[in-house]
């Protein structure tokens, strides 16, 4: 099975503080994702990753970098947590598909962080 | 941009009733769909999916229709059981090559009461 895992479940940060959640996936999938999810808005995409050192913007990057060093392992950093950050942070990963980059994406369990 | 609407937000049915959620995006050259389950405490999973050139796909309990006229795509489980209690999330994208984004609806959380 296809495994991919968020460093840390919950966590908590002071307004200010730069913050990195980390993600790695174990099965060789050239396309990572970075998503937040919130009540009511649904999954929306911060950034994402054709391969490594590769990056493109999604909806919502304002406030985010990204880090793909290693084909394995994509991390989402906020440079300055703000209170509008507090949110459930998905990582996803895929491999391309026969029709496009975006077919079966694999989530992990996620991160809520919680900016104080 | 792009949009997708999920409607409802919330659906409570009783186990073995039949449960409908639907979703409409408004970018006519949308061509893929899929829906994701999300249980309590994990990440979504893809549950099934559907092209534009297909207008019905289904998979044991579950099915979803397309009306590419209308812009319209909708999930339907039938027999529900406790255990498809979730969220379920549509979404529909664009996609050239290796190229496209995935724009999801907002969300449908489903109880199934024993």
């Amino acid at each position: 099975d296809v495994k991919v895992t968020q460093s840390s479940r919950y966590l908590v940060k002071r307004t200010g503080e730069k913050v990195f959640l980390e993600c790695v996936q174990d099965m060789d999938h050239e396309n990572m994702f970075w998503y937040r999810q919130d009540p009511g808005l649904g999954l929306r995409l911060i950034y994402f990753s054709y391969d490594v050192k590769m990056k493109e913007k999604g909806d919502i990057p304002e406030g985010y970098s990204v880090s793909r060093e290693k084909k394995e392992r994509f991390s989402l950093i906020l440079e300055s947590a703000s209170t509008n950050q507090t949110s459930m942070y998905l990582c996803a990963s895929s491999s391309p598909g026969t029709f496009a980059t975006n077919e079966k994406l694999f989530f992990g369990s996620g991160t809520q962080l919680s900016v104080l | 941009g792009e949009n997708v609407e999920q409607h409802p937000s919330t659906l409570s049915v009783q186990e073995g009733d039949s449960a409908v959620i639907k979703c409409t995006y408004s970018d006519s050259a949308s061509n893929y769909f899929p829906w994701y389950k999300q249980e309590l405490g994990k990440g979504p999973q893809l549950i099934i999916d559907i092209r534009s050139n297909v207008g019905e796909k289904k998979d044991q309990r579950i099915a979803v229709t397309l009306n590419k006229t209308a812009k319209h795509f909708s999930l339907h489980i039938t027999e529900t059981q406790p255990e498809d209690s979730a969220v379920y999330f549509c979404a529909a994208s664009r996609t050239y090559g290796n190229t496209g984004k995935l724009i999801f609806g907002q969300g449908t959380t489903l109880q199934v009461k024993p």
